[in-house]
């Protein structure tokens, strides 16, 4: 089956621990998102990417870490520095890096600070 | 500063109406918007696309359009069910910005 994976469904983080988003995709896509969605609000854009070792941040990337290193990975660090990640995270990918492409999105990680 | 509102945050109605989501954008340069479907505690579901150069798009019991000019989208559902209960979400495309705008959601309940 074709589509977007995300690992683990739910984390837990103590304050001060990073913690990484896993996010693999298999249907060939060169561009890569991450959103995080917080309740009753629409999804924010952390990062993006439109080629393998290639990203660009989006409007709230502050705390947040990301690489592509394969075309088919792209995974979200969540680090220390971000006051308050405790929020559902949503990967994406479309063909390319545009709106007229249709986004694809994984089952998402919901992320808790203890 | 690009802005999405969704109108109505939610909506309950009996099976079998039909129904018309609202999304509007503060900046009318729209260029591609998509409309999707969040299911409780899931990913979202593309719906449908609509590029630069339609107006509308259509998807069994779902039409949606485009006015560029007021920068209005409308998500129409006909003969609604109670399958079609979940959070409908549009995005939207700033041209030359390359990424998509979220509005927050309508909350869409059929009662059966």
């Amino acid at each position: 089956d074709g589509g977007i994976t995300q690992s683990p469904k739910y984390l837990f983080r103590k304050e001060g621990q990073n913690v990484t988003l896993s996010c693999e995709q298999n249907l060939n896509h060169d561009a890569m998102y991450w959103y995080r969605q917080d309740p009753g609000q629409g999804l924010r854009l952390i990062y993006y990417s439109q080629i393998v070792n290639d990203f660009q941040k989006g409007d709230i990337a502050e705390g947040y870490s990301v690489s592509r290193e394969k075309k088919e990975s792209f995974p979200l660090t969540v680090t220390s520095a971000q006051k308050n990640p405790t929020a559902f995270y949503l990967c994406a990918s479309s063909a390319v890096l545009s709106g007229t492409d249709t986004q694809y999105f994984g089952p998402g990680t919901r992320l808790t600070v203890l | 500063k690009q802005e999405v509102t969704q109108i109505p945050a939610a909506l309950s109605v009996p099976e079998g109406e039909n129904l018309v989501l609202n999304c509007s954008f503060t900046d009318s340069a729209i260029y591609n918007l998509q409309w999707f479907r969040q299911d409780p505690g899931k990913g979202l579901t593309s719906l449908l696309l609509i590029q630069s150069s339609q107006r509308e798009q259509t998807s069994g019991r779902l039409n949606a359009s485009l006015d560029k000019s007021s920068g209005r989208s409308t998500l129409y559902i006909a003969a609604s069910q109670p399958g079609d209960s979940a959070t409908y979400l549009c995005a939207g495309e700033i041209q030359g910005a390359q990424k998509l705008v979220f509005g927050q959601g309508t909350r869409l309940t059929i009662n059966p």
